[in-house]
């Protein structure tokens, strides 16, 4: 069955930077795009970027203004996401998810199970 | 960016209602609308893709429709389990973006 297991808690000072892992499991890694998707306590979803793992292509949004960077390992079957210029608003959980194929435009049918972060001096 | 914007913001239902959640894009999206069901403490899950495809798995009193700008989600008779917030995402043009939610309520 299909599986995708995060890395764990992170606690971090403002500024730096944080790399977060999503393994995937129980099919073939490259058929699947990933979105990587954060939420605030209390708040809605926040789409963060892309990866296509088949031949590496991203996107990213915007509002991250460059700080974050999505890449991944074929061998490990492993995405990861950073995010670098920590600031206290980067507080949140963050969530893998796999899109529905390669293409950015699917739903995420499946989701890891989140990995907290937690920026504070 | 493509504003999402969803209502109502919370509803109040009973077990055996019928219940509409709309969500409406400020700009085309044409079928790149999904639904998704997020529970406390978890992560979310694809209800609805396409605006109304459901993926394997999920109960048939689930169903969407629309395109364009306008798209509702329909749970034709709730269930104790569906109690929940729902957001709706497009994937038309990057960034994507999700509505705001919509808390279900006992």
């Amino acid at each position: 069955q299909v599986q995708l297991v995060q890395s764990g808690t992170e606690v971090k000072n403002p500024g730096a930077s944080v790399r977060v892992s999503c393994k995937a499991s129980g099919y073939t890694f490259t058929t699947s795009s990933f979105h990587w998707v954060r939420q605030a306590p209390g708040h809605s979803l926040e789409w963060m970027g892309w990866i296509n793992p088949g031949n590496g292509n991203t996107k990213y949004s915007q509002n991250f203004q460059g700080r974050v960077t999505i890449t991944r390992d074929t061998s490990a079957s492993t995405v990861y996401m950073e995010l670098s210029s920590l600031r206290s608003e980067d507080t949140a959980l963050y969530y893998c998810a796999r899109g529905r194929s390669t293409t950015l435009t699917t739903g995420a049918g499946y989701w890891g199970q989140g990995t907290l972060v937690t920026v504070s001096s | 960016d493509i504003q999402m914007t969803q209502s109502p913001s919370s509803l109040s239902a009973s077990v055996g209602d019928r219940v509409t959640i709309t969500c409406r894009a400020s700009q085309s999206v044409s079928t790149y609308l999904h639904w998704y069901q997020q529970k406390p403490g978890k992560a979310p899950n694809l209800l609805i893709y396409t605006a109304s495809n459901l993926p394997n798995g999920v109960p048939s009193r689930f169903s969407g429709s629309g395109s364009g700008t306008d798209f509702t989600l329909t749970i034709s008779s709730l269930q104790p389990e569906d109690f929940a917030t729902y957001y709706c995402q497009q994937s038309h043009s990057a960034p994507l973006t999700f509505g705001q939610g919509t808390r279900l309520e006992i």
